[in-house]
């Protein structure tokens, strides 16, 4: 079993939509979890982190963290086409390790 | 201020041959990483530094794989000789350390081993 799963997709949805990606995970040593975005042919880059479980929001995205479940959540209010990338989740353990990414899931916001 | 820079953007070489990427951090980060990329799949960790030292290369495969970051600074990476299945592409990372997992990514080298 893999440390993060991610449903790879590909999700195609309508401008406007809620977008809801999820992860699980496996290892309880993870502190912090982050969201990554990367575009076709870029390097990804850093959306949100989170380093408990809850909720933390930024504009329209909102990370969630359930420990307890071992689920991790990142939704998209009001997507828009700008939004189309592949979104990397990731757990972490600090100075004890590296980052371990999830597959990625495919997003298409269409217009 | 600068991101993190890679080169080549792509290459494209035979099996057998081979292959070097460089990157150059961002300025001030001590941590540097360099990462596969299958297509599909999620960044994978090839090896990690803190300022020149090799602190986790345990995923490099080290009969065909190096590299060094001379002066603590700019990095590369070899691969020698390339198989087919070396085919990716090798994202480069850097961070201020290693606790906080916020990771800046180059736009990475994409290899094509024909």
């Amino acid at each position: 079993q893999k440390e993060v799963e991610q449903d790879p997709g590909p999700l195609s949805v309508p401008e406007g939509a809620i977008v809801s990606l999820n992860c699980t995970y496996s290892n309880s040593a993870f502190q912090y979890f982050m969201w990554y975005r990367q575009y076709s042919r870029k390097g990804p880059e850093l959306l949100m982190y989170t380093y408990s479980s809850g909720n933390k929001e930024d504009g329209r995205f909102t990370a969630q963290v359930d420990k307890s479940s071992k689920y991790i959540s990142l939704f998209i209010r009001d997507s828009q086409p700008s939004d189309s990338a592949t979104y990397l989740c990731a757990g972490g353990k600090g100075s004890q390790g590296n980052l371990i990414f999830g597959k990625g899931t495919k997003l298409s916001v269409k217009p | 201020e600068a991101g993190v820079v890679q080169s080549p953007r792509y290459k494209i070489i035979e099996k057998k041959q081979p292959v070097a990427f460089w990157c150059n951090p961002i300025s001030g980060h001590n941590t540097l990483y360099w990462y596969l990329q299958n297509l599909g799949q999620g960044p994978e960790l090839l090896i990690r530094y803190e300022n020149e030292e090799a602190v986790d290369d345990s995923q490099l495969p080290k009969d065909r794989f190096s590299a060094e970051r001379l002066k603590g600074v700019d990095s590369t990476l070899k691969i020698q000789p390339a198989e087919l299945g070396d085919s990716a592409v090798y994202l480069c990372a850097s961070s201020l350390g290693v606790s906080t997992g916020e990771l800046f990514f180059g736009e990475g080298s994409r290899l094509t081993v024909l």
